[in-house]
Order: C-alpha cells, then structure tokens, then sequence
C-alpha cells in the first residue's frame, strides 16, 4: 500500500513568513510523529499525535511551532515568522499504534533565507 | 534521559565485503526497541531492522544482523556481502516501550559508502 507522503518536498521561504507542511500517514495508522533533522542537532523529536490529540508536545523547539491532525489522518506543522535556524528537514513518521515500528515520509526541506 | 552514541561518523567499504557499524545508548530502562534505520540521498528514512530488549536472540534481516549486548547497551549492524545500494546514512534509534509515547532517540548517524 501506500507509505507515508508529505508535501512540499522543499520550501523556500523569507524569514518572518508563516509555513506549512503536510503529513498524510499510512491509512490505518493511528499514531503520528514529527521530527526535524539539521545539521547541528541532528534528528530531533518535535511531537506526537495519537489519533487527533497530541499527548507530547514536548520537542517543539518555541510556540512559533504547531501542530494539529484532523480526521485522525492528515497532519500539518505550521511555523510562524520562520526564522534561519528553523531551516531543516522537517520528517513525519506514523505507526500502527504508539510503540510499534514508525514508517517515514520522504521529508520536507525547508529553506528560510 | 536516553542517549544514543555512534562513534563512527563515516565508514567506507568494498563491495561484497562485510562491515559493522558501532551503537551504544544509555538508559535506565528495561523494555525498549533498537532499531536501524538507513537513510539514503533521496532523504527516506528506511527500516532495517528491529530488535525487541526482552528478546535474548540476535535479530536478521537477509544480509543485515545486529549483535545486542544487552549489559553493554551495545547494538551493533553488521552488513555482509555490501552492495552498492547500501551506500546511505544509518541511525541507530531508540525507542522506551510504554512510556515516553513511542518516540525515537536517534543517535548522530554514520555515512557508510560502499565502493565497487
């Protein structure tokens, strides 16, 4: 079946502009999670979701940083008045259920110039 | 708090030939899953292979198998015959079973690039 898909697959964008990526999970899967990948720190956890509540919220990095999952499907970080240091690749992952294996999306990179 | 050390930033290899990739993590638990992860240019994390804590045996995956040492917090990936599709980013990852909701530890990754 089909994997995990996320859109765009990069962005570039000017600072102090608002940004969206969208995550769409393996169908069935009922948890969700997002990272971030840089060069300087590597691939951090930014937030969890379980079904459409996010229970851990715990890595995003400020509250410029969001996030919400609807119809316990499709996911959408959003940053507001991106800034340099948010440049990454931003990675979604979903599983069958929360502690089972996590299947990644392709990424999307974002450029914040 | 879970640490995940790969002491190799890069590794090369020829083709055909064997290699191991180092992991070491730290934790004060006792259920929790390791796993491998590659990561090749196109930018997909790709899985594999999982190995559950409780499990005493070594898991495989084809050419892939891992060396769990369990009183070391070792979790080594050995890959024999490479191939030159392996060329890629390997992570070892983390991850607490039951708590901390399923996320991933990963630790800096190693570049392994397989040679003709």
């Amino acid at each position: 079946g089909a994997g995990v898909s996320q859109s765009p697959s990069n962005k570039v964008t000017e600072k102090g502009k608002d940004v969206e990526l969208r995550c769409d999970p393996i169908s069935g899967h009922t948890a969700l999670y997002w990272y971030r990948q840089s060069l300087g720190q590597g691939l951090e956890f930014l937030i969890y979701f379980q079904g459409n509540s996010a229970p851990d919220k715990s890595g995003l990095p400020s509250d410029r940083f969001s996030a919400e999952r609807t119809g316990g499907s499709v996911s959408t970080l959003t940053i507001q008045r991106t800034q340099q240091e948010d440049s990454a690749v931003y990675l979604c992952a979903s599983s069958l259920v929360q502690g089972d294996t996590q299947y990644f999306g392709p990424g999307t990179r974002l450029t914040v110039l | 708090a879970q640490t995940v050390t790969q002491s190799q930033p890069e590794m090369s290899v020829q083709e055909a030939e064997t290699v191991t990739l180092s992991c070491t993590y730290d934790t004060s638990e006792n259920n929790y899953y390791l796993f491998w992860y590659k990561q090749p240019p196109s930018r997909q994390m790709i899985l594999v292979i999982r190995q559950e804590a409780y499990k005493q045996q070594n898991a495989t995956e084809n050419r892939f198998s891992v060396n769990f040492q369990k009183a070391a917090k070792s979790f080594s990936l050995k890959i024999s015959d490479s191939q030159l599709g392996d060329t890629a980013m390997y992570f070892c990852a983390f991850m607490i079973i039951g708590t901390s909701y399923g996320k991933l530890t990963f630790g800096q990754g190693t570049i392994l690039t397989v040679h003709p």
